[in-house]
């Protein structure tokens, strides 16, 4: 059973609409983190979390908030979406520490037109 | 600029062939290199990681030539298979602080394996 799951898995937004991704995991770790997918720039870190009420900004955090909760949940907020955050989103999981493993979901495919 | 480069966008190599996916990077204190592996519709999953104080990390068919002076590593995956098809990040952490434990990822080379 996948230990890190996204909802929804496909989503159409329109310009300045309010959406929100959630990302549950059931590996017990206390740091999750959000990351978008895309074309010539790989994976990008947008919030990350070291445990249920706490956020940190990532490298690309401008209009995005993070939510996380409880240990299990994680949310990405998108106030007033715009094109330019048609992307894939992914979640991911781990232990703390520099030589974890992160381990991912299978990603949300967001369309906001 | 891009702190963890990978030279390649896409690499094709025959069935039986020695991939070979190239990675640099900038900051020298990072001390951490795993590869992730992403199959079409699917998130990554870690491949093979190695530390900065081993020069060379082997899991099977998988390789990591690591060059701490250059700044550089590889990955080789030997006995190319079709299902070695996938999207292959490189990625770094190192540093202090709470910095130090975020990845840093490449761009990410696509190896197509062909029969």
């Amino acid at each position: 059973e996948a230990a890190v799951t996204q909802s929804p898995r496909n989503k159409v937004a329109v310009t300045g609409g309010k959406v929100t991704l959630s990302c549950n995991q059931t590996n017990n770790h206390n740091n999750m983190y959000w990351y978008r997918q895309d074309t010539g720039h790989g994976l990008r870190l947008i919030h990350y979390s070291y445990g249920a009420g706490s956020t940190e900004k990532g490298d690309i955090p401008d209009g995005y908030k993070a939510s996380r909760p409880s240990q299990e949940n994680f949310s990405l907020i998108l106030e007033l979406a715009t094109p330019s955050q048609t992307s894939v989103y992914f979640c991911a999981s781990g232990d703390p520490g520099r030589y974890a493993e992160q381990f991912f979901g299978p990603g949300t495919r967001l369309t906001v037109l | 600029q891009q702190q963890v480069r990978q030279s390649s966008q896409s690499l094709t190599v025959w069935e039986g062939e020695t991939a070979i996916l190239n990675c640099s990077y900038e900051n020298s204190a990072f001390d951490y290199f795993p590869w992730y592996q992403q199959f079409p519709g699917e998130g990554p999953a870690l491949l093979i990681a190695i530390r900065s104080v081993s020069d060379k990390k082997e899991d099977g068919r998988f390789t990591i030539f690591f060059n701490k002076r250059e700044k550089n590593l590889s990955l080789h995956i030997k006995d190319s298979q079709p299902g070695d098809s996938a999207t292959y990040f490189c990625a770094a952490s190192g540093g202090y602080g709470s910095s130090g434990n975020k990845l840093i990822f490449g761009i990410g080379t696509l190896l197509s394996v062909k029969p």
